[in-house]
């Protein structure tokens, strides 16, 4: 079975600073990785996904993320943050089956 | 615009009564499902459909129905609320199963 963990269920930057959100996985195939942003009140919204090419993923708003074999990672960045970039963020897995399952979240606080 | 949409997006329910909620893409997307979220515990798969006519549970269909006549409409159902599921419900639709979900806006329900 796939699981999905996120480090951090609420992690706070500075406008400015760096963003990291870690996502660790769990999959006995290779799997498809994906970052979702949820921004208050909405639904899911895609921010990239890695499908097996290059391993350095771009999304919009000017996040990426790196996926690692070795580390089971796909932790997503980005170099400044913004105020808009206050939301919460899902890592999901798939094994290109049945199952997707989706990580518990983490919430970025953006402080000026 | 293309997309996802739910009815209603807030809704109350005593103990015990029964409601429809209703999803409906014009993506012509052949899977859709119904997540719940809850704090802190992510998204949790109730049903999906593979296309028209086509429906299977996910990780937490007790006490839900769902039914796809369309390719179109994918209504949840609700019988006999009970305050466990008070939530926030998500349709979601795609092109194929390994990922790029397009989200609806959600649906607050809350049973009491």
């Amino acid at each position: 079975a796939q699981s999905v963990t996120q480090l951090g269920s609420h992690v706070s930057v500075s406008e400015g600073a760096l963003v990291l959100l870690r996502c660790n996985y769990s999959s006995s195939v290779p799997p498809y990785l994906f970052w979702y942003v949820q921004y208050p009140n909405q639904g899911l919204q895609l921010l990239l996904k890695y499908t097996s090419a290059a391993t350095l993923v771009k999304g919009i708003n000017g996040f990426e993320a790196e996926f690692k074999k070795s580390e089971t990672s796909f932790h997503l960045t980005k170099p400044s943050a913004h105020m808009s970039d206050a939301a919460e963020y899902f890592c999901a897995v798939s094994d290109l089956g049945q199952n997707f399952v989706f990580g518990p979240g983490t919430r970025l606080s953006v402080l000026p | 615009n293309a997309g996802v949409t739910q009815t209603p997006k807030f809704r109350i329910l005593k103990i015990g009564q029964s409601m429809t909620l209703q999803c409906a893409q014009d993506m012509n997307h052949n899977y859709m499902y119904w997540y719940r979220q809850d704090p802190g515990m992510g998204l949790k798969l109730i049903y999906y459909s593979v296309g028209a006519g086509i429906t299977d549970k996910g990780e937490v269909p007790n006490g839900y129905n769902v039914s796809r006549s369309t390719t179109e409409d994918f209504p949840l159902r609700l019988e006999l609320a009970a305050p466990s599921q008070t939530s926030v419900y998500f349709c979601a639709s795609s092109y194929d199963r390994v990922g790029s979900y397009t989200f609806g806006s959600g649906t607050r329900l809350t049973v009491v």
